[in-house]
């Protein structure tokens, strides 16, 4: 079955980079869209961002100046760039492939990742 | 962006009770709607999807209605392992949106 692990820096200083990479084990990549999904400490999930096997990107307004997501397809990776982080982007970060229903529109996370912790201080 | 808004925060409920988590969505989503289960320390499960959908693998004692802007998740006698926070979110459009999360306690 399809498997999705996280992978990337568990700390990152204030005003740097933040990047992650998804690993997708178990089956192919094609005709789903792949999501960035995050959860601060004790609080509820925000979806970040997906891209479509095909390249096609969206991005959540409140972050998307700071966003860049890219998948490699011949890797079965995809992956996370967030810019100028700040303590507020502490949290879990999730990547989950997203399912289409049988119209072909979206449907549902059914596939998560493990999650990986990422801190951002100084 | 469309805001989802769950009932209550917490509630606790004993074993065998029927246990039911409101979601209402700030403009209608028809029916593009899903449940998850999240315990603690773990990701979240698929329970339900497309408000009425029972996911592949999930018991049968959970169940989701609703449609337009206000939608359920039913679990129609408790048990110890549905101790979780439980979370709707819609996929109607972008940016995908969550509710604030319902946490279910096992009196």
């Amino acid at each position: 079955q399809v498997q999705l692990q996280e992978s990337g820096p568990g700390l990152v200083k204030p005003s740097e980079t933040l990047s992650l990479i998804c690993s997708v084990s178990g089956g192919s990549m094609s005709r789903y869209h792949w999501n960035w999904i995050r959860q601060p400490p004790g609080k509820g999930l925000e979806w970040i961002a997906y891209i479509y096997y095909n390249g096609n990107t969206n991005y959540s307004p409140s972050l998307k100046s700071r966003i860049t997501i890219s998948i490699d397809t011949s890797k079965n990776q995809f992956s996370l760039k967030l810019s100028s982080v700040t303590a507020a982007d502490t949290a879990l970060y999730y990547c989950a492939r997203l399912r289409a229903d049988s119209s072909a529109y979206f449907d549902a996370f059914d596939i998560w990742g493990q999650g990986t912790m990422v801190t951002i201080s100084s | 962006d469309i805001q989802m808004t769950q009932s209550v925060s917490s509630l606790s409920a004993s074993v065998g009770d029927r246990v039911t988590i409101t979601c209402r969505a700030s403009q209608t989503i028809t029916s593009y709607v899903n449940w998850y289960q999240q315990k603690e320390g773990k990701a979240p499960k698929l329970l339900i999807h497309a408000a009425s959908s029972l996911e592949s693998g999930v018991p049968s004692r959970f169940s989701g209605s609703g449609s337009g802007t206000e939608f359920t998740l039913t679990i129609s006698s408790l048990q110890p392992e549905d101790s979780a926070t439980y979370y709707c979110q819609q996929s109607y459009s972008t940016p995908f949106t969550f509710g604030q999360g319902t946490r279910l306690e096992i009196k």
